[in-house]
Parts: structure tokens; sequence; C-alpha cells
């Protein structure tokens, strides 16, 4: 079974440019959530979907970022402008279910450093 | 709001020496448990997780964990570890009754394993 895609692995940009990331979810899976890793920290939930519905995104700074699971499988995550303190690991995961306790699987993470 | 306080940033051991991380959470609200570890260039991966019943869970790898709710601790131990083990531990809860699935995650525990 294929496990959770992310794209790019690395990104640099300067501040104030756009990025975007990209998650392909593992297959049948109908919830994707998308954590932010600061180094030094454990991750921190940005965005939670349900299908093509947001659940949580009680976290995301959405004054710059965004997220969208149009069709329910993939997702993209977009940050515009960026700023120095969003230089972290963007996590992608996802469960089978929404249900409290279901198994996150997570992909390898975009190092994102903005310059 | 729940936290998560993994008190130790770093934890040398040499190998075949027992170790032992420890977890401590902050909750209102029932929760269930996790430990996530992470190996160098890669995702994070599921070790173990408490759900209910017995409040010993084992891990498939020789690690276990011990949920102790008067102590509010959920504490992961092996008896005896390999090089392999080296990798960073993170701790993690979520809230039972809530209507996601969100994880609030410790700041993570880096193993070194030392021959």
């Amino acid at each position: 079974e294929a496990g959770v895609a992310q794209s790019p692995r690395y990104k640099i940009i300067e501040k104030r440019q756009s990025v975007a990331f990209w998650c392909n979810p593992i297959s049948g899976h109908a919830t994707l959530y998308w954590y932010q890793q600061i180094l030094g920290q454990g991750p921190k939930l940005l965005i939670q979907f349900q299908n093509n519905g947001v659940v949580d995104d009680s976290q995301l700074p959405k004054d710059r970022f965004s997220a969208e699971r149009l069709k329910g499988v993939d997702s993209t995550l977009k940050i515009q402008p960026a700023k120095l303190e969003d230089s972290a690991v963007y996590l992608c995961a996802s469960s089978s279910t929404s249900g409290v306790g279901d198994t996150q699987y997570f992909g390898p993470g975009t190092r994102l450093t903005v310059l | 709001a729940q936290s998560v306080t993994q008190l130790d940033s770093q934890v040398p051991v040499f190998e075949e020496a027992p170790v032992e991380l420890r977890c401590n959470y902050s909750s209102s609200v029932s929760v269930y448990l996790f430990w996530y570890v992470q190996y160098p260039n890669q995702g994070l991966q599921l070790l173990l997780k408490y759900l209910s019943g017995s409040t010993l869970v084992e891990s498939i790898n020789g690690f276990e964990a011990e949920f102790n709710k008067s102590q509010t601790s959920f504490h992961l131990r092996k008896p005896s570890v390999h090089i392999s083990d080296t990798a960073e531990y993170f701790c993690a809860v979520s809230v039972i009754k809530a209507a996601g699935n969100k994880l609030t995650f410790g700041g993570g525990t880096r193993v070194l394993v030392k021959p």
C-alpha cells in the first residue's frame, strides 16, 4: 500500500513570496490533515479535512494560509505572502476516518526555508 | 485546551541499555494517548497508542508505555535498545469526545543510541 505522498520535499523562497505544497493521501482515506512542525517543536495541526469539507481550521493563520481539497482526494496548502517565521516542515497526514483515536499516517514532509 | 510535556529533549543511551522517555499531559477531559517515532529523514510513524483497556500497551519492536491516569503520564520504555532505535520520539494526545481527530504533540525527545 502506497503511503502519503508530498511534494516538493524542499523549498527555499524569499519572504513575501508565495509557495504551495501538495499532498496525496493513502488511497481511500477520507480524512486529511496538515501540520506545521517548527524546528525543535512538535507538530501543530493547521487544518483537518473530512472528504472535501473542513473539520478544524482553528489554528490556520487565515490571513496568509489557505488550503483546499476540492475532489476529496489530494490537497494543496498555500502560503501567500510568506514570512520568516513560516520556516518549518509541513507535514501531511491521512486517516481512514475522522474518528478520534483513528491512526494518522504521515508523509515525509516539505521543508520550507523562508529567507 | 490540552498540552503535552516531554521532560527530556535529548536522551543519550548505550546500546543494550534500557531507556525511558517521559511524557506528561494536561487536559480537563479524557484523552487518548499516542507515541510516534520519527527516524532520520522520514515521516512520523505510530509506535503505539492507548485507547482503552489494559493501561500497559506494547509495540511490535519491544517498546511499551503505561497510562497512569492519576499522574497524567504515558511514559515510554524499552528494556534494551538497538542502534536502529536512534530517532526522535513524540508523545501526543487527542480528546475523546472532540469533533475531529486532532493530535496535540509534545516537543519531542531525541534518542541517540551509542555503541
